[in-house]
């Protein structure tokens, strides 16, 4: 099975710090993605990658940055948490053969106060 | 612009009983359409993948239908079970111009079964 994993369940942070949620898979996915979800808003893409080194910006990518220095590991950057930032993040990898059969992790519930 | 919506947004209903969630879409050129359940507190898990020629899938007491030509899909469970409480996202990749794997998500539609 298709195993996705991310650092933290909840995580609470204070309003300007740096935060990072990592994500790691271990089925040799080129393709990673990191989306935010709000209540009434559905899932919205951040940033996402299809190689080691390689970012493209989605649809929300104000506030983030990605970093991705190992095939297996996507790492989402919140340079300066704001509370609007507060939210469930969704990481999901999938194969570069079949990019829209993505696989999600548990996500990371992140409070800013 | 290329758009999932879904309906209802909530909905209850008592255990053994058998409910249809819909979903319309506007994503062209269109790729596969697939129905993701949500449990509280975690990650979407697929429950059905169609593409344009399907006219019908099932998993289990869950069955997808999808009329690409009305862009339009349902998704029906039978014989509702407590553990069918989730939120039930209907999610359409494609779109022209798109690079990997975009996918456009419904907001979901939020299940209750009662016992």
């Amino acid at each position: 099975d298709v195993k996705v994993t991310q650092s933290s369940r909840y995580l609470v942070k204070r309003t300007g710090e740096k935060v990072f949620l990592e994500c790691v898979q271990d089925m040799d996915h080129e393709n990673m993605f990191w989306y935010r979800q709000d209540p009434g808003l559905g899932l919205r893409l951040i940033y996402f990658s299809y190689d080691v080194k390689m970012k493209e910006k989605g649809d929300i990518p104000e506030g983030y940055s990605v970093s991705r220095e190992k095939k297996e590991r996507f790492s989402l950057i919140l340079e300066s948490a704001s509370t609007n930032q507060t939210s469930m993040y969704l990481c999901a990898s999938s194969y570069y053969g079949a990019p829209y059969e993505q696989y999600f992790g548990p996500g990371t519930r992140l409070t800013v106060t | 612009k290329n758009q999932v919506e879904q309906s209802p947004q909530s909905l209850i209903i008592l255990e053994g009983k058998n409910c249809t969630l819909q979903c319309n879409y506007t994503v062209s050129p269109f790729s596969n359409l697939r129905w993701y359940k949500q449990d509280t507190g975690r990650g979407p898990v697929s429950l059905t993948i169609m593409t344009f020629s399907e006219n019908t899938k099932s998993n289990g007491r869950y069955t997808a239908t999808l009329d690409a030509d009305t862009k339009q899909s349902s998704l029906h469970i039978t014989a509702s079970q407590l553990s069918d409480s989730a939120s039930y996202i209907c999610v359409v990749s494609g779109g022209r111009g798109s690079t990997l794997g975009r996918l456009y998500f419904g907001r979901g539609t939020q299940l209750t079964v009662w016992p």
